[in-house]
């Protein structure tokens, strides 16, 4: 079975800052890792996947995620940090099936 | 090009009642997956459907059940609503069924058990 652990439930930060969202998975088969966001009412939009090759992976809006098999990890990162960008952010794992396992969830909020 | 569209936007029931959630997917798209999302928490996956059939389900008791239409649109129907159905309910569609195929999500129902 996967799972996903998203290990910051919050994460407020100013604006122009760097950002990390921190992500592990829990997999017994090679997996596909995604990183999604839900800005308010509204559902969630693809930021950046990784399915195979380079570990390091560019998303939408100047994110990107770095996989590490060795640590079951799948960080999102983003150099500099919009008010815009406040949401919620979801890491997602899937194996070889249907279903997407996403993880709790990180409430980035950005502020002045 | 016209995204995922779920209606109603909200819903309120009360305990017992049964319900359905409707989905249309993207254009081109032919798999459907449905997912409940519980305030502070990540969607849960409950079932998928491609071309009409279901192709995968998640931890979810029968009285969840669905259906996907010629045109690719979807059902969710609950029955015996329970107040911890009280959720946002996510539809998703995408080109095929493998997990590598990106879901485009739409903006959601939510439901509201009392």
């Amino acid at each position: 079975a996967q799972s996903v652990t998203q290990l910051d439930s919050q994460v407020p930060v100013f604006e122009e800052a760097p950002v990390e969202l921190r992500c592990n998975y829990s997999s017994s088969v090679s997996v596909y890792l995604f990183w999604y966001v839900q800005y308010p009412n509204q559902g969630l939009q693809l930021l950046l996947k990784y399915l195979s090759g380079s570990t390091l992976v560019k998303g939408i809006n100047g994110f990107e995620a770095e996989f590490n098999k060795s640590q079951t990890s799948f960080h999102l990162r983003k150099p500099s940090v919009h008010i815009s960008d406040t949401a919620e952010y979801f890491c997602a794992v899937s194996g070889a099936g249907t279903a997407l396992i996403f993880g709790k969830g990180t409430t980035l909020s950005v502020s002045s | 090009e016209t995204g995922v569209t779920q209606s109603p936007t909200h819903l309120i029931k009360t305990r017992g009642q049964q319900v359905t959630l409707r989905c249309s997917s993207q254009s081109g798209h032919n798999t459907v997956s449905w997912y409940q999302q519980a305030l502070g928490q990540g969607p849960q996956f409950i079932f998928q459907y491609y071309r009409e059939e279901e192709n995968g389900r998640g931890n979810f008791p029968p009285r969840f059940s669905g259906l996907q239409f010629p045109n690719y649109s979807s059902e969710l129907n609950v029955n015996a609503l329970e107040l911890d159905d009280s959720a946002l309910y996510l539809c998703a569609s995408s080109l095929s069924w493998s997990s590598y195929n990106e879901q485009f999500f739409g903006p959601g129902t939510r439901l509201t058990v009392l």
